[in-house]
């Protein structure tokens, strides 16, 4: 079975912070993801990565950034931590071709004070 | 531009209940489209895909392409199913689309 192993469930941070959230998965999949989930919103594309090193921007990239050195790691970064980044960020990885489902972590609750 | 839309944020029935979950999306390549759910204090996980045509908990989905839409669809509903359920959408570029979620309140 997958395993998607994000590093916190809970985390709490101050205002300008520069943030680390860490996502594991141990089943040799290609691609990985960000989102984050906000009610009403659903599911939103921070970035993804389809490769090491390698990474796209998703649809809201702004004040975000990654980091794939590992095929099994994809770090999301706040650069910056502000108070409208409060959040439930999801982590997720999947095989590349068709029709391979996404598997999904915990979830990482950000809150920034 | 919006590729999946889930028209309902909260729907609410009674146990016993039909249910059906709209899900309609824009793409202009063949879609592959996916459920997912949600439980209370659980992980996303995929609760089935189109290609398989397959019923996963009594739930079924069909793609009907002339109306770009992929419904989610459950004779009677139970308890156990309240839930959030969000539609996705696989692009050829290994790229997921979801929704914004449908919450599923099924009532005693």
């Amino acid at each position: 079975d997958v395993k998607v192993t994000q590093s916190s469930r809970y985390l709490v941070k101050r205002t300008g912070e520069k943030v680390f959230l860490e996502c594991v998965q141990d089943m040799d999949h290609e691609n990985m993801f960000w989102y984050r989930q906000d009610p009403g919103l659903g599911l939103r594309l921070i970035y993804f990565s389809y490769d090491v090193k390698m990474k796209e921007k998703g649809d809201i990239p702004e004040g975000y950034s990654v980091s794939r050195e590992k095929k099994e790691r994809f770090s999301l970064i706040l650069e910056s931590a502000s108070t409208n980044q409060t959040s439930m960020y999801l982590c997720a990885s999947s095989l590349s071709g068709p029709m391979r489902p996404q598997h999904f972590g915990d979830g990482t609750r950000l809150s920034i004070l | 531009a919006q590729r999946v839309t889930q028209p309902e944020k909260l729907l609410s029935v009674f146990k016993g209940a039909p249910v059906e979950l709209k899900c309609n999306y824009s793409y202009s390549g063949s879609p592959e489209l996916f459920w997912y759910v949600q439980y209370s204090r659980q992980r996303l996980q995929l609760l089935l895909r189109h290609i398989s045509r397959e019923s996963i908990k009594g739930f079924t989905a069909d793609l009907n392409k002339g109306e770009t839409s992929f419904h989610l669809k459950k004779p009677f509903a139970q308890e156990e199913d309240s839930a959030m359920y969000y539609c996705a959408l696989l692009d050829n570029f290994n790229k997921f689309y979801f929704g914004s979620g449908t919450k599923l309140n099924v009532k005693p």
